[in-house]
């Protein structure tokens, strides 16, 4: 199985940035994708990263490193619509499986 | 265009009914996948089908039937169902299921069903 490790919560002030960290064991490394979900409602597809290095998308942004098995999501100049779950998803033997997901809390 | 649409959006069942979810999509994505999610859980992958074909049954107990009519469609027949299968099932496809690591491969989820056996 896969082992997904993202931290439960986190906040932070509005304007501000956040970095969401996601550190993954598993076998056969297809790619990571971010998503986010808001209560009661489907995951967005955020990023997407196969390779080590930088993704840039907007405000958001999303790093890999493949030989550590790291990841991270930058979310830049929070907004109160930013707070939301993000969940870290590895995929291997091409089959998705999900981190628990971090609660983003953004205050005014 | 990225969107994955689901009927019904809630479900309430007895546990000796029969019923079906549904999905559709007009991306001309050729896998499709369910997947089911708990309370404050992530979403736990059940199917997934690829070029209308069953390509990974998760283990999901025969309750759960899927079937792929077309390309675009995809349905979840519920029979006999238990209060813990209770939760938000999630449908969603991708340009393609089993390739060499690209972008094609991302997974568009549709808004869910959330159902409740009682």
């Amino acid at each position: 199985g896969q082992n997904i490790d993202q931290p439960t919560e986190m906040t932070a002030t509005e304007g501000a940035i956040v970095q969401i960290n996601c550190t993954y064991q598993t076998s056969g490394f297809n790619g990571l994708f971010w998503y986010q979900q808001h209560a009661g409602e489907a995951p967005t597809f955020l990023s997407y990263n196969v390779l080590d290095g930088l993704e840039e998308k907007g405000r958001f942004s999303s790093f890999l490193s493949r030989s550590k098995g790291y990841s991270y999501l930058l979310l830049k100049e929070l907004q109160m619509k930013d707070s939301a779950s993000y969940l870290c998803a590895v995929k291997s033997d091409y089959k998705l499986s999900f981190g628990a997901g971090t609660t983003v809390t953004v205050r005014a | 265009d990225t969107e994955v649409t689901q009927t019904p959006k809630h479900l309430v069942m007895g546990m000796t009914n029969k019923k079906s979810l549904k999905c559709e999509q007009h991306m001309g994505h050729r896998a499709m996948y369910w997947y089911k999610q708990k309370a404050k859980k992530p979403p736990e992958l059940m199917f997934v089908y690829s070029y209308e074909k069953l390509s990974i049954n998760e283990s999901v107990p025969s309750r759960f039937s899927p079937e792929c009519p077309n390309s675009s469609l995809l349905n979840l027949h519920l029979h006999a169902l238990q209060p813990e299968d209770s939760a938000l099932y999630l449908c969603a496809s991708s340009y393609v299921w089993r390739e060499t690591p690209r972008s094609t491969d991302t997974q568009y989820f549709g808004p869910g069903t959330r159902l409740t056996v009682l």
